[in-house]
């Protein structure tokens, strides 16, 4: 079964610190995202990638970067976290090619907290 | 602008009842639509999906029905578990390009006994 790691599942930081969310895979999936879900807003998208070094903002970029140097790793990253970056962080992947070309495999989350 | 619309946002069913939750898109490029399921203290999972080229799809006790002309999905949840309570996110994408999935918004489902 594909695998996808976040690495804390609860973080708690404080305003104007900057933050790094990883995020590792292990099906060699060329694509990898990152999303927050917030209570009656769903999943909205932050920052995707489809290969290495390679990425593309989503619907809500701002105040957020990524960094993808290895295949399996993606990081998202806080500059100067604010209270409102307060949300379930979920990391996901999948392949453009196969059978299950669009199916997403999504870690368990990282629950931030910003102070 | 919220491109998938997901109705409604709660909803309580008595065990054994048929659990609707319904969805409406406005990208006529789209042409994926999956349901992912979420428990408490998981990530989403892929539940069920379908192409616009049928109208309904089902797998076990869950169902898909399309409509295409309305712009509209529903997954239908029949004999409903305490088991399926959960979070329901409807979904769609494009085959083409970088396959970017645009979420509803959820609907938590109760079912109780």
């Amino acid at each position: 079964d594909v695998k996808v790691t976040q690495s804390s599942r609860y973080l708690v930081k404080r305003t104007g610190e900057k933050v790094f969310l990883e995020c590792v895979q292990d099906m060699d999936h060329e694509n990898m995202f990152w999303y927050r879900q917030d209570p009656g807003l769903g999943l909205r998208l932050i920052y995707f990638s489809y290969d290495v070094k390679m990425k593309e903002k989503g619907d809500i970029p701002e105040g957020y970067s990524v960094s993808r140097e290895k295949k399996e790793r993606f990081s998202l990253i806080l500059e100067s976290a604010s209270t409102n970056q307060t949300s379930m962080y979920l990391c996901a992947s999948s392949s453009p090619s196969g059978a299950a070309n669009e199916k997403l495999f999504f870690g368990s989350g990282t629950q931030l907290s910003v102070l | 602008q919220q491109q998938v619309k997901q109705s409604p946002q709660s909803l309580i069913v008595q065990k054994g009842g048929i659990s609707i939750i319904n969805c409406a898109y406005e990208n006529t490029a789209f042409d994926y639509f999956p349901w992912y399921q979420q428990f408490p203290g998981k990530g989403p999972a892929l539940l069920i999906a379908i192409r616009p080229d049928v109208s309904e799809k089902k797998e076990g006790r869950f169902t898909i029905s399309f409509n295409k002309s309305a712009k509209q999905f529903s997954l239908h949840i029949m004999d409903s578990q305490p088991g399926d309570s959960a979070t329901y996110f409807c979904a769609a994408s494009m085959s083409k390009g970088y396959q970017k999935v645009t979420f509803g918004i959820g609907t938590k489902l109760q079912v109780i006994p």
